[in-house]
């Protein structure tokens, strides 16, 4: 039982930003949103993380909502490159370190 | 590159067998997870390492088990193997105990194949 929530594909055009949302209701108030991508059968690379302000770093931008309740990942200028699963990860707070990836968002960036 | 690396890559091997997957961390890096990713599946978090002690446990058969040595690196074990568990099976280190709150750095995994 994923704590998130994220569209199940994505298509973009090469050079848009991609947006991916997430829903995370239940998240408590110390828990970090973090991002994962995974590039087909690679491990999974670590994208970018925050907990309530909004963070930016050299490879995406994460909008958090006031609320906490669901957060938005933007890639600012989408490539071939960044076709990937998208995963979306907060602790889950039922079980001591613990960490669930959901099934992920797979985003595929179109010429 | 991480700085995670794994060994081996690939790993071909027949039902009831037993296999030994080795794992080093980023350098110091003290956490180290275990995933297991079947085809089309996502991650399942295995089991959890810090320091040499076992610190959190997932979704990890009986069959299996795993430990960290003084130098860091770990290793997981599956015994009496099954054709279903082939998978992918990722190692990530980190530098705190907490998944929550610490970035995970992960490897390239080793693919492991039950014939």
């Amino acid at each position: 039982d994923a704590k998130t929530t994220q569209p199940t594909s994505m298509d973009c055009a090469e050079g848009r930003a991609a947006n991916l949302p997430c829903n995370h209701s239940t998240i408590s108030g110390n828990e970090y949103v973090y991002w994962y991508r995974q590039i087909h059968s690679q491990g999974p690379q670590y994208i970018i993380h925050g907990l309530k302000n909004n963070e930016t770093n050299e490879m995406a931008s994460l909008i958090i909502t006031e609320d906490r309740k669901s957060s938005t990942l933007i890639l600012p200028h989408a490539t071939l490159r960044d076709t990937a699963v998208y995963y979306c990860i907060v602790r889950v707070a039922t079980s001591y370190d613990k960490v669930i990836f959901g099934p992920g968002t797979s985003l595929s960036v179109i010429p | 590159d991480s700085g995670v690396t794994q060994t081996p890559k690939h790993l071909i091997t027949a039902t009831g067998q037993r296999v030994t997957l080795r794992c080093s961390p980023r350098s110091g890096d003290p956490s180290v997870y275990w995933y297991q990713q079947s085809l089309d599946q996502g991650l399942q978090f295995l089991i959890q390492y810090y320091n040499g002690e076992e610190r959190a446990k997932g979704n990890i058969l009986e069959r299996f088990s795993a430990q960290q040595f003084p130098d860091l690196h770990s290793e997981l074990n599956l015994s009496s193997l099954e054709l279903g568990d082939s998978a992918l099976y990722f190692c990530a280190s980190s530098v705190t105990s907490s998944i929550s709150t610490d970035t995970q750095y992960f490897g390239p995994g080793t693919r492991l194949t039950v014939l």
